[in-house]
């Protein structure tokens, strides 16, 4: 079955600055790649995703690259504020019905204004 | 998008106890999921619950420790039976339209 892992477990940046998150997965099947923010005392939030058959997606401050030939993809974050501060967790699935997700470990970042 | 809600937002039980959770979606929906995450790791299925079928339970649950009902395509409830220390952790109930959604979780301490 698919694996995920994620690096790095903690990463604590200046307000600011860039934060960059990287997630590997195994199965070549997986096609569909989210990307969840869970804030303290809350479920996690969707925040960005992208698809295999696109390379790049931003979405203002975020964007997330994907490596299909190296299986892995990553979140950046720019312009990083102190409400970014949360733990992120990467995903990967067959995006078809009922296929659910494979979590990365998560990583907790925090921003220090 | 999916408006999810869950109680009891937190609770406190001691060993030995059951913990009955339940799960509300503002929209109707096929298939809900159950996840465990606990403590400060990332998050497990527990099991898919179809309407008006039995739960499909995940590698390492069963439906003796984790029964599930789900009786409309709106609500579902999850029960964490016989409690242990080890049962201490958040379940949060999912829905998957287009994308998946999440509830804001129950945060369950054992003693």
């Amino acid at each position: 079955g698919e694996n995920v892992e994620q690096h790095p477990s903690t990463l604590s940046v200046q307000e600011g600055d860039s934060a960059v998150i990287k997630c590997t997965y195994s199965d070549s099947a997986s096609n569909y790649f989210p990307w969840y923010k869970q804030e303290l005392g809350k479920g996690p939030q969707l925040i960005i995703d992208i698809r295999s058959n696109v390379g790049e997606k931003k979405d203002q401050r975020i964007a997330v690259t994907l490596n299909k030939t190296a299986k892995h993809f990553s979140l950046h974050i720019t312009e990083t504020q102190p409400e970014d501060s949360a733990v992120y967790f990467c995903a990967a699935s067959m995006k078809n019905y009922g296929q659910n997700f494979v979590f990365g470990p998560g990583t907790r970042l925090s921003v220090l204004p | 998008s999916a408006v999810i809600s869950q109680k009891p937002s937190r609770d406190i039980c001691q060993r030995g106890t059951s913990l009955t959770i339940q799960c509300q979606v503002d929209s109707q929906v096929t298939m809900m999921f159950w996840y465990r995450q606990q403590p400060g790791q990332s998050l497990t299925l527990i099991a898919t619950a179809n309407q008006g079928s039995e739960a499909t339970y995940e590698s390492g649950f069963v439906i003796d420790k984790f029964p599930i009902s789900r009786p409309n395509l709106t609500f579902s409830t999850l029960t964490v039976s016989n409690m242990s220390p080890e049962d201490s952790s958040i379940y949060l109930c999912s829905v998957k339209f287009h994308e998946q959604f999440f509830g804001p979780g129950t945060r369950l301490t054992v003693l």
